[in-house]
């Protein structure tokens, strides 16, 4: 069964804390990227990956980090400098990220809420 | 910079009518075009691709549409059903051939009620 799981499903953090989001995909899919959702915005880009061991900033990436050590994984932690956390966080990959014709295959979803 | 809006932000219809969702953009150096939906608390999945060389796409009863010159794209549902509730969210691939990025709208939440 080909897909994209994220983990915990639902993740709740104190305050000062850093917290590390799971993303795994086993559809042999060169990028990767990580998306914040908040009530009434659309997704906003916190950091893609083209290729293992790479990546770039996206538009909101401060208070957050990634590492792309493994294909299949795209870990995205969380800082305590991270202002306003609480947010639901998808996870997507596509093919190359390169090509035009790439659509992007999106993970469940993480909802994150800073106690 | 480029600017997705989708309008309205909700939406209700009784079951059976055809329906269109809005989304228009600021830039019109787009390379495609991309609809979603969105369940409550899920993630996205894809609905229909359009190239910027295209005019439009058919899905079943979706059918999209794009025009760059004027910004805009249309989601055309026929025959809405129940299970059309969703929000509906268009993203636009803006930037290089290499490094582009998709811009998303804010959504429209479709109720379609028996």
């Amino acid at each position: 069964d080909g897909g994209i799981t994220q983990s915990p499903k639902y993740l709740f953090r104190k305050e000062g804390q850093n917290v590390t989001l799971s993303c795994e995909q086993n559809l042999n899919h060169d990028a990767m990227y990580w998306y914040r959702q908040d009530p009434g915005q659309g997704l906003r880009l916190i950091y893609y990956s083209q290729i293992v061991n790479d990546f770039q900033k996206g538009d909101i990436a401060e208070g957050y980090s990634v590492s792309r050590e493994k294909k299949e994984s795209f870990p995205l932690t969380v800082t305590s400098a991270q202002k306003n956390p609480t947010a639901f966080y998808l996870c997507a990959s596509s093919i190359s990220g390169i090509a035009l014709t790439d659509t992007q295959y999106f993970g469940p979803g993480t909802r994150l809420t800073v106690l | 910079k480029q600017e997705v809006t989708q309008i309205p932000a909700a939406l209700s219809v009784p079951e059976g009518e055809n329906l269109v969702l809005n989304c228009s953009f600021t830039d019109s150096a787009i390379y495609n075009l991309q609809w979603f939906r969105q369940d409550p608390g899920k993630g996205l999945t894809s609905l229909l691709l359009i190239q910027s060389s295209q005019r439009e796409q058919t899905s079943g009863r979706l059918n999209a549409s794009l025009d760059k010159s004027s910004g805009r794209s249309t989601l055309y549902i026929a025959a809405s059903q129940p299970g059309d509730s969703a929000t509906y969210l268009c993203a636009a691939l803006h930037g290089s051939s290499n490094t582009g990025k998709l811009i998303f709208g804010q959504g429209t939440t479709l109720q379609v009620k028996p």
